[in-house]
């Protein structure tokens, strides 16, 4: 079974510049999240989504992050436009229908480092 | 709020020694409680779980325990390897309120395992 993809990998920016990461989750899962994890620090959940529809984005800073997810598949979280403070790794994560079972699984892609200078 | 409180890193081992990281939590509700690793350049991977208090999760000789009285969950292994390297997150998924489970983080704890 594949595995939660994510692109791309790396990513430096200059500050005021824009950037979109891309995920795919693993096939059938109907939950997938956005995490973002500063150096030294433990993943922050960004939002979540069920299918195509948004569940919690409470701690997205929505002035200048974006997050979609058409037909329920892929997503893209947007930056924009980036700060300094926005150097982290962004995790994208999937799980079987969520909101029903506090035990269910998350599965974690590899994350995409960004780097705002 | 749920936090999740773990022992400040790093923690440097020779193989072989007994490990222990200690797990704290708050949370609302009954959660569920999980101890996640990252390996260099990878992921996280779900190590362990338990779902409800007195559970034990095991996994690669790993094991925790869910303890309500102490609100605890501290992660320990009788002898690590060089391969055990890696940064482990103690979690737990808990409604906080809302509608919908959500997992919590602590910081994170980095081991070094030495020959």
């Amino acid at each position: 079974e594949a595995g939660v993809a994510q692109s791309p990998r790396y990513k430096i920016i200059e500050k005021r510049q824009s950037v979109a990461f891309w995920c795919n989750p693993i096939s059938g899962h109907a939950t997938l999240y956005w995490y973002q994890q500063i150096l030294g620090q433990g993943p922050k959940l960004l939002i979540q989504f069920q299918n195509n529809g948004v569940v919690d984005d409470s701690q997205l800073p929505k002035d200048r992050f974006s997050a979609e997810r058409l037909k329920g598949v892929d997503s893209t979280l947007k930056i924009q436009p980036a700060k300094l403070e926005d150097s982290a790794v962004y995790l994208c994560a999937s799980s079987q229908l969520q909101g029903l079972r506090s035990s269910y699984e998350q599965y974690f892609g590899p994350g995409t480092r960004l780097t705002v200078t | 709020g749920n936090s999740v409180t773990q022992m400040e890193g790093p923690v440097t081992l020779s193989e072989e020694a007994f490990l222990t990281i200690n797990c704290t939590y708050t949370a609302t509700g009954y959660p569920s409680l999980f101890w996640y690793v990252q390996y260099p350049g990878e992921g996280l991977q779900l190590l362990l779980k338990a779902t409800k208090a007195d559970d034990k999760g095991s996994n690669k000789g790993f094991e925790a325990t869910y303890r309500k009285e102490t609100t605890s969950f501290h992660l320990e292994k009788g002898s690590v390897q060089v391969s055990d390297s890696a940064v482990y997150f103690c979690a737990l998924s808990d409604r906080g309120g809302g509608s919908n489970y959500k997992l919590t983080f602590g910081k994170g704890t980095l081991l070094t395992v030495n020959p």
